[in-house]
C-alpha cells in the first residue's frame, strides 16, 4: 500500500502569520509531487507540480520545496490571509498512479 | 487545460442495483483515474483506467465491484455494482494530460444508495 501522509491534519493560523505543512511520500518510483488547494464543493485547484529533487516553486505568497531522496515536501504560506482558508492536498505521482494525502485543513483567523 | 464532462452529477439508487458513471475529456490524455471521496475525507484512489486493457485497482477495490472501461484516450466509465448504502459517496474522475502536468477533475457524481 502506497502511503502519502500530510501533517498536521488541521491548522489554525492568525491573519498575517506565516505557516507551513508537510507531505511525506515514498522515495521510490517517483514521477512528480503535486500540491492542490481544495475548497468545499469545488474541484481541487493545482498549485505546483514538482519533479526534481531540490525543486523550489513559488506562486505569490505560496511556495513549496521538494526532497525526493528522503520523500518529503513542504508547503509554505507567507502572511496568511482569510482567503487562504482551504484544505491543501498533496499527491504523489509514481508507478502509474496518482495518490492523494488526507490533506491539511487550514483556517485563517481574522 | 482539459475540460472533463462527468455524468451523472448525482443519483439516488436502490440497493442491489448498479450505476455507470461516464467521464468524457475534450482531448486525448495520458492517464485517467477514478477516486472515491467519502464525507469529510480526501480522495481515495479506486483504480487507474488503462486504455484498451484491464484497469489497475488499489488495495480494497476489486473489478467485480467496480468494473472500469477505457476504450480510447478520451473516455472512461466506472460502474458501481450491486450497491449497498456503504457505497454512498462522491465519485470523481481525474486525468493527467502528460506525466509532469497537473491533474484535472470531473465535477463528481454524488451517489446515494437507499
Amino acid at each position: 500500500i502506497l502511503n502519502v501522509e500530510q501533517s498536521p491534519q488541521s491548522l489554525h493560523v492568525q491573519e498575517g502569520d506565516s505557516t507551513n505543512f508537510t507531505c511525506s511520500f515514498p522515495s521510490s518510483n517517483f514521477y512528480a509531487l503535486h500540491w492542490y488547494r481544495w475548497e468545499t464543493a469545488k474541484s481541487p485547484e493545482a498549485l505546483f507540480v514538482m519533479t526534481l529533487n531540490g525543486d523550489e516553486k513559488k506562486k505569490g505568497r505560496i511556495s513549496a520545496t521538494l526532497n525526493t531522496k528522503e520523500g518529503y515536501s513542504y508547503l509554505y504560506i507567507k502572511g496568511s490571509q482569510p482567503e487562504d482558508s482551504a484544505t491543501y492536498l498533496c499527491a504523489f505521482h509514481g508507478a502509474q498512479k496518482l495518490v492523494f494525502g488526507q490533506g491539511t485543513r487550514l483556517t485563517i483567523n481574522p | 487545460s482539459a475540460v472533463i464532462s462527468q455524468k451523472p452529477s448525482r443519483d439516488i439508487c436502490q440497493r442491489g442495483t448498479s450505476l455507470t458513471i461516464q467521464c468524457q475529456v475534450d482531448s486525448q490524455v495520458t492517464m485517467m483515474f477514478w477516486y472515491r471521496q467519502q464525507p469529510g475525507q480526501s480522495l481515495t484512489l479506486i483504480a487507474t483506467a488503462n486504455q484498451g486493457s484491464e484497469a489497475t485497482y488499489e488495495s480494497g477495490f476489486v473489478i467485480d465491484k467496480f468494473p472500469i472501461s477505457r476504450p480510447n484516450l478520451t473516455f472512461s466509465t466506472l460502474t458501481v455494482s450491486n450497491m449497498s448504502p456503504e457505497d454512498s459517496s462522491i465519485y470523481l474522475c481525474s486525468v493527467l494530460r502528460t506525466i509532469n502536468t497537473e491533474a484535472f477533475f470531473g465535477q463528481g457524481t454524488r451517489l446515494t444508495v437507499v
